[in-house]
Order: C-alpha cells, then structure tokens, then sequence
C-alpha cells in the first residue's frame, strides 16, 4: 500500500542544534515529494518541491533532500522561530486523477 | 494579496445537526481543495474543484458531506447530519495549476469542527 511515514513524531532542538526530519515513502512511479511547514492554528504552507533523486532545495537553514526511498529536511544552526509542524506529501493515484498524500508530521521544537 | 479565507474557524454542534464551512480562494485560481486532519491522524485529501465542477471527490468519506462551488468562486462544505467522527479541522487550499504536478498549495487557517 502506498503510504508515506514521517519520523520523528517530534524533536526537541537547543537553538543552534543542527539535526534532520526524515520522510519515508513507498509510491511507485513518484511524481514529486512536497514539504510544508505549519505553525499553530494556521495551514500548511509550501516550502519544497522535489521530482528526483539527488535533487535539493535550499531556503535559509532548511535544505530538502530526495532519494529513492525518502527524503530529508535538514535544518541547519535553528532558531526558534523555525518551530512548528513539518509536513512531507506525494501525489497519489485516486479513482479520479492524483491527489496529495500527506504524512502525519514532526513537531519541531527549537528552544534558546 | 489576500490568501485563502475560510469561516467558521470554529463550530460547536450537536450530533446530528448540520454545518455549512465557506471557503474564499485566492481570486484567479481556478483549482480549489478541500481537505481533512481528524486528531492524531494524517491531513487526508476530500475533493478537488476545477472552476466550479469537481475534478475529484474520491476523499469523500460519505453521502453526509456536500461540497458545492458556485459560479467557480467560493465554495462551501455541507455536513448533514453530522456524526462524531466528523470532528476535526477542514482545510481549504487552492492554487493556479494542478497542485499534484508542483505542491504549490494555498492553504486556508482551517475551520475547526467540533460535534457534540
């Protein structure tokens, strides 16, 4: 069964503690993998969008990676306002066309 | 610019009374989704709009839920009548393009729901 598994559930980080949220899938055929960011009480709101292997995308102290099997969110040298929930997603087959598979998410937390 | 707007931002209901959730895209996207979190499971996909047809309503979960787009404007989600299990938040998203081809979604604050 495609699916897509997002781990940790949560992280705690020291202000400056580089680590990496990682996001596992099994799609055949993968025709992108998207990663949001969602604060409290607010959507989800587009950060990256990766098509294959090898790719990466930068923006500030986040950095997307893609492998055949997963990718990874690395967050370099975080602040605290990089707190939040961290959602990785790919496009899936419905009986109509393609619609977005999210994972469950890794709360961030970055304290000073 | 303004973004995607939605209201309520909460409803309180009864088990078996009906709730209708608005959602206002970004003007000149043509593409609008509904989607779904129910606490502690993943945010799952409802239904796609294109204009005002639905391109896709494979997510959802039964006849209870409505969802209408007038005109290829706004659009709205009808519960009826409402079930337990239907809490949760609904989300709004919409986008220029098809957002399965890039993931550039718009995504609404959520309308929270809650059934009594």
């Amino acid at each position: 069964e495609d699916q897509v598994t997002q781990s940790p559930e949560a992280l705690r980080l020291q202000e400056g503690e580089s680590s990496s949220l990682n996001c596992s899938y099994t799609v055949s055929g993968l025709r992108g993998l998207f990663w949001y960011r969602q604060d409290p009480g607010k959507g989800p709101e587009f950060l990256f969008t990766l098509y294959s292997a090898g790719e990466e995308k930068e923006k500030e102290r986040l950095k997307a990676t893609l492998t055949k099997k997963e990718s990874f969110l690395h967050i370099t040298a975080p602040k605290p306002e990089d707190s939040a929930t961290y959602l990785c997603a790919v496009p899936l087959q419905t009986n109509s066309g393609y619609a977005l598979n999210f994972g469950k998410g890794t709360s961030l937390l970055v304290t000073p | 610019e303004a973004g995607v707007t939605q209201f309520p931002s909460h409803s309180v209901i009864e088990k078996g009374q009906t709730v209708t959730l608005r959602c206002d895209p970004i003007s000149g996207h043509d593409n609008l989704y509904w989607y779904r979190r129910v606490m502690g499971k993943e945010i799952k996909f409802l239904l796609h709009f294109v204009k005002e047809s639905k391109q896709d309503e494979s997510g959802m979960p039964n006849n209870r839920f409505l969802a209408e787009r007038t005109g290829g404007t706004y659009s709205t989600l009808k519960v009826q009548p409402a079930e337990l299990e239907d809490s949760g938040v609904y989300f709004c998203a919409s986008s220029e393009g098809e957002a399965v081809n890039t993931g550039e979604l718009f995504f609404g604050e959520g309308s929270r729901l809650t059934v009594l």
